[in-house]
């Protein structure tokens, strides 16, 4: 069975860090792109990063850019996001969601999310 | 930039056709796929590469891609239907999600 166990979110002051984990398991991780996804509060769904099986291939949502850096460790079957200077419209419940092939696939399994409130 | 638009609701009575459209540049020639989700529950993939079920969702959920739209279509449309709906693609390799719909099962 697939699973996707998100963690690290929380209150955090605006222009601090936080670095959120997905915790993969149930599949052949390192054959797989991983995303992050991220839903404010009473919102739409919005893509804010993308990694590739191997790294080689990562992208941002122009609103993140710059900001955050998206990373996996195929050993530990985990993926990253580390969350620079965060603002108050980052506030959101995060998802890691696996492709169901290339990067740019259909999310085909999803995470619980994990809740970042940027808050002074 | 690239932006996909939805309506923000549609109605549909039990046991009739919903359809739910998605609109964006070109978006015929690239891949679409539609998800639902349900109040307090992450979202579910209904339909990939245009037109096609993963594995465990009902045949009554279909979808089309052409031209610059993309239709979600729910047949026999069931109260346990009533969810928001997201249209997806990608576009340079950023991903794009419309605003969502809210399916309402009345």
């Amino acid at each position: 069975e697939v699973q996707l166990v998100e963690s690290g979110g929380g209150l955090v002051q605006p222009g601090r860090s936080l670095r959120l984990s997905c915790a993969a398991s149930g599949f052949t991780f390192d054959d797989y792109a991983m995303h992050w996804v991220r839903q404010a509060p009473g919102k739409g769904l919005e893509w804010v990063s993308g990694i590739s099986w191997n790294s080689g291939s990562i992208g941002y949502a122009d609103s993140v850019k710059g900001r955050f850096t998206i990373s996996r460790d195929n050993a530990k079957n985990s993926l990253y996001l580390q969350m620079n200077s965060l603002r108050a419209e980052d506030t959101a419940l995060y998802y890691c969601a696996k492709v169901d092939g290339d990067y740019a696939g259909g999310f085909d399994y999803w995470g619980q999310g994990t809740l970042v409130t940027v808050s002074s | 930039s690239y932006e996909l638009t939805q309506p923000p609701s549609v109605s549909v009575s039990p046991g009739q056709t919903a359809s739910i459209t998605c609109s964006g540049d070109k978006l015929g020639d690239k891949y679409a796929c539609w998800y639902q989700q349900k109040p307090g529950q992450s979202p579910v993939l209904v339909i990939y590469q245009d037109s096609k079920r993963p594995s465990g969702i009902p045949e009554r959920f279909s979808g089309s891609n052409s031209g610059n739209t993309a239709t979600l279509t729910i047949s026999g449309t069931q109260a346990m239907d009533e969810a928001d709906y997201y249209c997806q693609a990608w576009d340079s390799s950023i991903g794009w999600f419309g605003g969502g719909t809210k399916l309402t099962v009345l």
